[in-house]
């Protein structure tokens, strides 16, 4: 059973330019999240998909998308990047029916954003 | 909305009991987690417990739930220099969609 994997590890952009970041679920998983995680803080929710549908967003502007494939791997995409943006972005899978695991998710190793 | 307060350090000596603490705001979440990041890498779930539950026990750990404080606690048995890591505490959000993270306590183990 593979695990989640994300790609790129690191990346460094400039303000303004645009970045996609991916991420292949564990296997069997038709979830996946997406986490940012900024320097000395906890992973702040960016949204969920579902079945290739956004399924719950948290408090990011629109510049922040995302999709999810057929498959279930996923990318997040970040229009008109700012300084703020520099961040460890996470992707998490998991399995819609929650069982009596709860809402376990799984998480990827993160890929390392820096905008300059 | 949910809001989840961590002490930001913890030190202990190797083979001491470690209690890494957490409040929150919000007591809709469904279940609570505890969460392991080792530098460089992305989240470890440790363990979890039922928001009905006062207890859990899992080898070295135990979780303690008191929903009426809203406190969560982490405890380490016989806490080794590989427990060196960040822990963070989190819960649902109310559609089950969502983690809410604390900003993480950072555990140094000695030797």
């Amino acid at each position: 059973e593979t695990g989640v994997t994300q790609s790129p590890t690191h990346l460094i952009k400039t303000r303004g330019q645009q970045v996609t970041l991916r991420c292949s679920s564990q296997s069997g998983h038709n979830t996946v999240s997406w986490y940012q995680q900024a320097l000395g803080q906890g992973p702040q929710f960016i949204f969920q998909y579902y079945r290739e549908e956004e399924n719950g967003r948290g408090n990011f502007p629109p510049r922040f998308s995302g999709l999810q494939f057929p498959n279930y791997s996923s990318e997040l995409n970040v229009n008109a990047l700012e300084l703020d943006d520099s961040a460890l972005y996470l992707c998490a899978s998991s399995l819609a029916a929650m069982g009596p695991s709860g809402n376990e998710q799984f998480f990827g190793p993160g890929t390392r954003l820096t905008v300059l | 909305g949910e809001d989840v307060e961590q002490s930001l350090f913890l030190s202990v000596r190797e083979g001491d009991s470690s209690v890494i603490n957490c409040t929150y705001t919000d007591s809709s979440s469904t279940y609570l987690y505890w969460y392991k990041q080792e530098p460089g890498a992305g989240l470890q779930l440790l363990t979890y417990i039922f928001s009905n539950m006062d207890m859990k026990q899992d080898q070295r750990l135990t979780v303690l739930l008191n929903k009426k404080d809203k406190h969560l606690s982490l405890r380490i048995a016989d806490t080794q220099t590989g427990d060196s890591a960040i822990y963070f505490c989190a819960g649902d959000n109310q559609a089950g969609t969502a983690l809410i993270f604390g900003k993480g306590t950072t555990l140094s183990v000695s030797s």
